[in-house]
């Protein structure tokens, strides 16, 4: 069991449906980050969160919206997706003010888009 | 562009035997460097971290790294079928004023250890 918990573990959905992908962690970290990861590829980072505040965006298209509520909860809104789109999301959380500490993985969301 | 390089794999070692994967990072700020394993269809897990020159030892597991070659690798010994997975190699290097850097992951390299 890892200590970052992602909901759902499965996601199917539609291009023209709206989902959120949930990810919870108990660690006391203050930075949290959502990688998508494709077949045979290593993750790619798409956005990182510093004391609830959007510190990176990798470029991610619009059609990702992330959202931190709170120190545990970090959200990756989902809209009109393409099927480009499917794959491992990650969520993944460490330490803020120690950058030699390494980052602790979520399980991921399997989403596939149809 | 800071880039991470594995040897490319797949690798494929009897049971028993030591495995060997190795790294190779471009970028000389990099300040922290890790090893994760991902079964397939599993999210990565962290195996092993390393920080300073020399080796660190758990277990079956040595990382070993050498800042002046810009070089990590990874030494399994007494390999076994459970090794099997994909081994990636990740660095951490500071990123826009940031205090906890960006990670960086290689491609990584496939494992198989054969009964």
């Amino acid at each position: 069991d890892t200590e970052v918990t992602q909901t759902p573990k499965h996601l199917v959905m539609g291009m023209t449906n709206k989902k959120s992908l949930k990810c919870e962690q108990h660690m006391g970290h203050r930075a949290m980050y959502w990688y998508k990861q494709k077949a045979k590829k290593p993750p790619e980072l798409m956005f990182v969160y510093s004391y609830e505040k959007l510190s990176i965006n990798e470029s991610v298209p619009s059609r990702f919206s992330p959202e931190c509520p709170n120190s545990s909860l970090l959200n990756l809104h989902l809209h009109a997706l393409q099927p480009e789109d499917s794959a491992l999301y990650l969520c993944a959380s460490s330490h803020v003010r120690a950058p030699n500490q390494p980052q602790h993985f979520g399980d991921g969301t399997r989403l596939s888009i149809l | 562009q800071k880039e991470v390089e594995q040897n490319s794999g797949p690798l494929s070692v009897p049971e028993g035997a030591i495995a060997s994967l190795n790294c190779t990072y471009s970028d000389r700020g990099s300040q922290s460097f890790f090893w994760y394993r991902q079964y397939s269809g599993k999210s990565p897990e962290l195996i092993m971290s390393i920080y300073s020159n020399g080796d660190k030892e758990d277990g079956r597991f040595t990382a070993q790294l050498n800042k002046a070659s810009q070089y990590v690798s990874l030494l399994i010994r007494d390999s076994q079928p459970s090794d099997s997975a994909t081994y990636l190699c990740a660095v951490n290097s500071p990123a826009g004023g940031t205090s906890y850097g960006k990670l960086t992951f290689g491609q990584g390299t496939i494992l198989t250890v054969h009964p």
